[in-house]
């Protein structure tokens, strides 16, 4: 059964960092690319971040590409979401997310998420 | 790409047919289109892609349809299970989603 685990969530203030982590398990994770999607209170599910499996294609959106940093480590079967100078509009609720076919990718397979909210 | 989902409530009984709609602000090339459904405190579930493919284990109550710009999910028979949220998204060009439908029992 594949499973996506978030951690890493909680309260930040704004201009602070946190990092997220997924780890896989159910499929050989080295051989899928991985995203993040997020979900702010009232707002639209949002794209966040692209990796390939083997790390060599990363995209972002414009609103945290020079803020936000995705890695994977397939020797671990994890997925980690560096972000900085957080903001209060990325409050939201952070998914993991298996990708298919080519980029930009659907989502075959989603975690539960992880809480970050930005407040001071 | 900027999607539209209509409507933003369905409210509907056990039994009875559902239709949701997906309107996209320009043609979505290939049919890269998604549908999605979450409940609450749960990860979404894939329930289409490619505008019309049933992903893997999703009842075939489930049916998707259309192209270019207009896309619909209908649910022919409610369950109980299947009161919930549902998004569309496309991955044509970039990736957007759309706002959501929420079907609750009338």
């Amino acid at each position: 059964e594949v499973q996506l685990v978030e951690s890493g969530g909680g309260l930040v203030k704004p201009g602070g960092s946190l990092r997220l982590s997924c780890t896989a398990s159910g499929f050989t994770f080295s051989d899928y690319p991985m995203n993040w999607v997020r979900l702010a209170p009232g707002k639209e599910l949002e794209w966040v971040s692209s990796i390939s499996s083997s790390s060599s294609y990363i995209y972002y959106p414009d609103s945290v590409r020079r803020r936000f940093t995705v890695s994977r480590d397939n020797a671990r079967n994890s997925l980690y979401l560096q972000m900085n100078s957080l903001r209060a509009e990325d409050t939201a609720l952070y998914f993991c997310t298996r990708g298919r076919g080519n980029y930009p990718h659907y989502f075959d397979y989603w975690g539960q998420g992880t809480l970050v909210t930005v407040s001071s | 790409i900027v999607l539209a989902q209509s409507p933003g409530t369905l409210s509907l009984s056990p039994g009875e047919r559902a239709t949701l709609s997906c309107r996209a602000s320009q043609t979505i090339s290939d049919n890269f289109l998604a549908w999605y459904q979450r409940k609450p405190g749960q990860a979404p579930r894939l329930l289409i892609s490619g505008a019309s493919t049933r992903a893997a284990g999703i009842p075939d109550r489930f049916s998707a349809s259309g192209s270019g710009t207009d896309f619909t999910l209908t649910i022919s028979r409610l369950e109980p299970e299947d009161f919930a949220v549902y998004y569309c998204h496309q991955y044509a060009s970039s990736s957007t989603f759309g706002g959501g439908t929420k079907v609750e029992i009338k």
